[in-house]
């Protein structure tokens, strides 16, 4: 397993338009979150999901935004009627807490992330 | 809630000298995690070291070291013999231990450069 993956890697749309992002997580990682960030600041928190279910959204994620993880796996973000201040850098990351384990719990391994510009 | 400061934007080091970076939070939660990530260039975030709020000893990962003081509520990382690759944006974290929900709360991080 090579870590997180996403794709795309970078989206340009114009205003108005709807985009969707893509995570993989860590094969074994049953949580998954995904975050936003701005140029020069640090990711702020979007949403999360324990395998399929989605279990906190932040306020940053307006009605325009839905995510889903369907079989536990992997999760898409969709982005509708995009707007200009939806340019960011999304990132997502998974977890996978396991007690009494000699791995690492609760720590968050992230993806490279999907730079969207939006026109 | 949970915040994280990172007053400093920028640092700079000489390449094989040490340099600490700085960070402070505010929680009245008494079992959390405090993390540095780093962040290369146009590269993703990496893990750089984890401290546990319960352990008093401060944790150690090669050359990178935090000084963790929980009563000041400070979380500071040394980077020892700094390299050029150390070159990145370092963001500080907290995560609340145990409940539904390990969010991470960032700081807004620190742009450090390592001069050859």
């Amino acid at each position: 397993d090579t870590g997180v993956s996403q794709d795309p890697r970078h989206k340009i749309t114009k205003r108005g338009q709807n985009v969707t992002f893509r995570c993989d997580p860590i094969s074994e990682h049953n949580r998954l979150y995904w975050y936003r960030q701005t140029l020069g600041q640090g990711p702020e928190f979007l949403t999360y999901f324990q395998n399929e279910a989605q279990l906190e959204k932040s306020r940053l994620l307006s009605d325009r935004f839905s995510a889903e993880r369907p079989k536990g796996s992997f999760s898409t973000l969709e982005i509708q009627r995009t707007e200009q201040g939806d340019s960011a850098m999304y990132l997502c990351a998974s977890s996978f807490p396991v007690r009494g384990s000699w791995v690492r719990t609760d720590t968050q391994y992230f993806g490279p992330g999907t730079r969207l510009t939006v026109l | 809630a949970q915040t994280v400061t990172q007053s400093q934007p920028e640092m700079s080091v000489q390449e094989a000298e040490t340099v600490t970076l700085s960070c402070t939070y505010d929680t009245s939660e008494n079992n959390y995690y405090l993390f540095w990530y780093k962040q290369p260039p146009s590269r993703q975030m990496i893990l750089v070291i984890r401290q546990e709020a319960y352990k008093q000893q401060n944790a150690t990962e090669n050359r990178f070291s935090v000084n963790f003081q929980k009563a000041a509520k400070s979380f500071s990382l040394k980077i020892s013999d700094s390299q050029l690759g150390d070159t990145a944006m370092y963001f500080c974290a907290f995560m609340k231990q145990g409940g539904a929900n390990s969010k991470l709360t960032f700081g807004k991080g620190i742009t450090l450069s390592v001069r050859p």
